[in-house]
């Protein structure tokens, strides 16, 4: 059981270039959710998953797309890299826990764009 | 106006010592709170999850929660090296059918020094 996965685990990209994040998880759940971390931002949710089949924007999502392929992949598209967006990327999926989910994050992937 | 809100610290604090972390939110709204520990270079880990007003504890950790005041706080017993680390508070808002957001804090770094 690897739980949440992620791909790459860095990335260099230059200005303009497109890249996709892979995400997968083990754990079948059904909602997922990619977050990007910034130095004294904390983390800021960039689209979400609640199930299979469904995507929805949060609170950052100019610049990207997602493709939730299956219920183990969630997918994150950057289709003309900008230096803004510069971060690490997280992954999620998370699993109803009493009244909410608990959310568990894959280890990241850390992307430069010059 | 961040709707939760973490001391980035750094907290410092010596070793066998007690660590208080807080965090405040703001919508009423919220009816469970995580923390979760993030080490340098890592992604976040969940320590503790609370749901109801009044104290939870698991092992060294004690999370307390007073939805009057909209405060949410952590206490670590005992303090050690391996407790020095970022840690994020976050606020699930229910979306649609299933899963949540979660809006984290900025995080606050704790110092354990030996």
């Amino acid at each position: 059981n690897a739980g949440v996965t992620q791909t790459p685990k860095f990335q260099v990209l230059k200005t303009g270039q497109s890249m996709t994040l892979q995400c997968a998880q083990d754990m079948n759940h059904n909602s997922m959710y990619w977050y990007r971390q910034d130095p004294g931002m904390g983390l800021r949710l960039i689209y979400y998953s609640a199930s299979e089949g469904t995507t929805d924007k949060g609170e950052v999502p100019n610049g990207y797309n997602v493709s939730r392929l299956n219920k183990r992949e969630f997918s994150l598209r950057l289709e003309s890299a900008a230096p803004s967006q510069t971060s690490v990327y997280f992954c999620a999926s998370s699993a109803p826990t009493g009244f909410t989910d608990t959310q568990y994050f894959g280890p990241g992937t850390r992307l430069t764009v010059l | 106006q961040k709707e939760v809100e973490q001391n980035s610290g750094p907290l410092s604090v010596p070793e066998g010592a007690i660590a208080s972390l807080n965090c405040t939110y703001s919508d009423r709204g919220s009816q469970s709170f995580f923390w979760y520990r993030q080490y340098s270079g890592k992604s976040p880990e969940l320590i503790m999850s609370i749901y109801s007003n009044g104290d939870k504890e698991d092992g060294r950790f004690t999370a307390q929660l007073n939805k009057a005041s909209q405060y949410v706080s952590l206490l670590i017993r005992d303090s050690q090296p391996s407790d020095s680390a970022t840690y994020l508070c976050a606020g699930p808002t229910m979306i649609k059918a299933a899963g949540n957001k979660l809006t984290f804090g900025g995080g606050t770094r704790v110092l354990v020094k030996p």
